[in-house]
């Protein structure tokens, strides 16, 4: 059973330019969360979807950012018009339908976005 | 708010020495706390887990965390560290709502031959 699949891996972009990064999470996982590592810092939350729908979105920048999830394929997490303040590590977790008080995130590799 | 204190930025041990990694969590009910392990330019794996019961918690590599609920703490502990411990260590809390995790800033661990 493969993990949560992020790629790119690295991503280079110029200031200006979009940057899409794509998360799939685990076979039977259903919902998603994004997350934002600044360099020397812990990860924040920037948002959480199920399929076709947005469940949470309090900590996506209010321009710029934005991201899906839908029926079929992996989730995106777009940057538009990217500045030097979007270089960070962006990673994705995923879980299963919720079932309990908790489900459990597992973590994807990451995408480092690198901003020129 | 829920927030996570780490207050140990980077941490240099001897191989084979203890180690204890401190975290402080502020939330008003009964948290589910965690540590991740981030190696250089990897993912968040996850080492242990808190839900309820017993306030000592056996993780995985060797590890282990024990909740101090009076303290408002979830300090991480290992009796003998392997040079391979070293890397990035990440406690975090579940935030009401919605299961989204909240971060502490990070403990380095660096370790010596």
């Amino acid at each position: 059973n493969a993990g949560v699949m992020q790629n790119p891996r690295h991503l280079v972009r110029r200031r200006g330019q979009e940057a899409r990064l794509r998360c799939s999470p685990m076979k039977g996982h259903s919902h998603v969360y994004w997350y934002r590592q600044l360099p020397e810092e812990g990860l924040k939350f920037m948002v959480y979807l199920q399929k076709e729908n947005i469940i949470d979105e309090s900590g996506m920048p209010k321009e710029r950012f934005s991201a899906e999830f839908p029926k079929e394929g992996p989730s995106i997490l777009r940057i538009q018009q990217v500045v030097r303040g979007d270089s960070a590590a962006y990673f994705c977790a995923s879980s299963p339908p919720p079932r309990s008080s908790y489900n459990e995130q597992f973590f994807g590799p990451g995408t480092r976005l690198t901003v020129l | 708010a829920q927030s996570v204190t780490q207050p140990d930025i980077h941490i240099t041990v001897s191989e084979g020495a203890s180690l204890e990694l401190r975290c402080n969590y502020s939330y008003g009910a009964t948290p589910y706390l965690f540590w991740y392990v981030q190696s250089p330019g990897q993912g968040l794996q996850l080492l242990l887990k808190y839900f309820s019961g017993d306030t000592l918690v056996q993780g995985i590599k060797g590890f282990e965390a024990e909740f101090k609920r009076s303290q408002s703490s979830f300090n991480l502990r290992k009796p003998s560290v392997h040079w391979s411990d070293a890397a990035e260590y990440f406690c975090a809390v579940v935030g009401s709502g919605t299961d989204k995790l909240i971060f502490g800033t990070g403990t380095r661990l660096q370790v010596f031959p």
